[in-house]
């Protein structure tokens, strides 16, 4: 079975500094990797997918992650975070369902 | 083309009440799925529903259930509600296969007291 863990559920990083949210997953068979986020009050919106290919997947708002097939790892990172990147970030990994962790609130420091 | 739709956007309810909230998904996508957010359990899996068939279904209590209609817009009720079920229910929709990304409603907010 699959499973999803993000090893923070918060991170304080300070404004304009570089951050990585953490995510291992476990399956037994290919699957294809999510990072999604959550601003206050609203829905989850995609930041990024990772399907096959390039290792290294670019998405919205200057994010970005990588794929370690052998560390079965999809960390998120931003090499410069602002405060509109205040929210709350979930990974997510699917092969016949999809199944999200269990988030990473990241806290912009002033 | 219009996003994910969710009605209503906030209910408060009493216990031993029942509910229903809609969800109507982008044009076109055939599969909807349902999602439980509390600050404790965070995101949890209840249903997906794909061309009026439930095709998979997380690990709640047969008070909630849901349905999906020929246009693939869906419901799900909950049925003797607890103060335990005060949640945002976030529905998504998608193409259905493995791979498409799902697009979020802005959820339901529902309060039981």
């Amino acid at each position: 079975a699959q499973s999803v863990t993000q090893l923070d559920s918060q991170v304080p990083v300070f404004e304009e500094a570089p951050v990585e949210l953490r995510c291992n997953y476990s399956s037994s068979v290919s699957v294809y990797l999510f990072w999604y986020v959550q601003y206050p009050n609203q829905g989850l919106q995609l930041l990024l997918k990772y399907l096959s290919g390039s290792t290294l997947v670019k998405g919205i708002n200057g994010f970005e992650a990588e794929f370690n097939k052998s560390q079965t790892s999809f960390h998120l990172r931003k090499p410069s975070v602002h405060i509109s990147d205040t929210a709350e970030y979930f990974c997510a990994v699917s092969d016949d369902k999809i199944i999200f962790g269990k988030g990473t609130r990241l806290h912009i420091l002033p | 083309k219009a996003g994910v739709t969710q009605t209503p956007r906030y209910l408060i309810k009493t216990r031993g009440q029942q509910v229903t909230l809609s969800c109507s998904p982008i044009s076109g996508h055939r599969s909807v799925s349902w999602y439980q957010q509390t600050p404790g359990q965070g995101l949890q899996f209840l249903f997906e529903y794909f061309s009026e068939t439930q095709r998979n279904k997380g690990n709640f209590p047969g008070r909630f259930s849901g349905r999906q209609f020929s246009n693939s817009r869906s419901e799900m009720n909950v049925s003797t509600l607890e103060l335990g079920d005060s949640a945002l229910y976030l529905c998504a929709s998608s193409l259905g296969r493995p791979g498409y990304e799902q697009y979020f409603g802005p959820g339901t907010r529902l309060t039981v007291t």
